[in-house]
């Protein structure tokens, strides 16, 4: 158990729809970043927050956006949901802004149908 | 970040030591190596760090050659739940611009009992 804590663990929706992912960091953790890892693809690197403000983008859909709240919980939303955007999606916490030490969530498994 | 190339799989008997190399030509005296895991449909796991000293934790021994050109994760008694994807990562600890983690194919490594 990493610490990390992510939900839902499985997620299915329309195209079109909008859904919301969500991540609670390891205690004390300040860094929170979003991955997205897709069946023919790697772990692709969307997001990252620190102390509630955006300090990297990686490969983020205009669609997608996310947000870090005062008690360090972060949100992932994807909006206008295609079938490509099926994917896992993984949340990541650090301790500070070096994110070489990540602790991972264990995911959220989207679906769209 | 340094390029790194590794087999794209592995096996290995249960019990005996599990040996994944790494080649990281082209890294540059400041740049650590990270070595990730990540079984199958989990998020990635820490497994350990060095520059330039050979490291040993409870998870793994990173050996790292004397020209850190390559190196290599080596988990002493494999057990079935070691079979995962293996990544090895060579960055600079506090890069600027990018601060994700640049995950590569990886080794497929199988246990096999």
């Amino acid at each position: 158990d990493s610490g990390v804590t992510q939900t839902p663990k499985h997620l299915i929706t329309a195209t079109g729809q909008r859904v919301t992912l969500r991540c609670s960091p390891r205690s004390g953790d300040l860094s929170v970043y979003w991955y997205q890892q897709s069946l023919d693809q790697g772990l692709q690197f969307l997001i990252q927050y620190y102390n509630g403000e955006e300090r990297a983008k990686g490969n983020i859909l205009e669609r997608f956006s996310a947000q870090q709240f005062p008690d360090l919980h972060s949100e992932l939303n994807l909006s206008s949901l295609e079938l490509g955007d099926s994917a896992l999606y993984f949340c990541a916490s650090s301790v500070g802004l070096a994110p070489e030490t990540q602790y991972f969530g264990p995911g959220t498994r989207l679906l769209v149908l | 970040d340094a390029k790194t190339t590794q087999p794209p799989s592995m096996d290995c008997a249960e019990g005996r030591a599990a040996n994944l190399p790494c080649n990281h030509s082209t890294i540059s005296g400041n740049e650590y190596v990270y070595w990730y895991r990540q079984i199958h449909s989990q998020g990635p796991q820490y497994i350990i760090h060095g520059l330039k000293n050979n490291e040993t934790n409870e998870m793994a021994s990173l050996i790292i050659t004397e020209d850190r050109k390559s190196s290599t994760l080596i988990l002493p008694h494999a057990t079935l739940r070691d079979t995962a994807v293996y990544y090895c990562i060579v960055r600079v600890p506090l890069g600027t611009g990018r601060r994700a983690l640049t995950f590569g194919s990886g080794t497929r490594l199988q246990v096999q009992p």
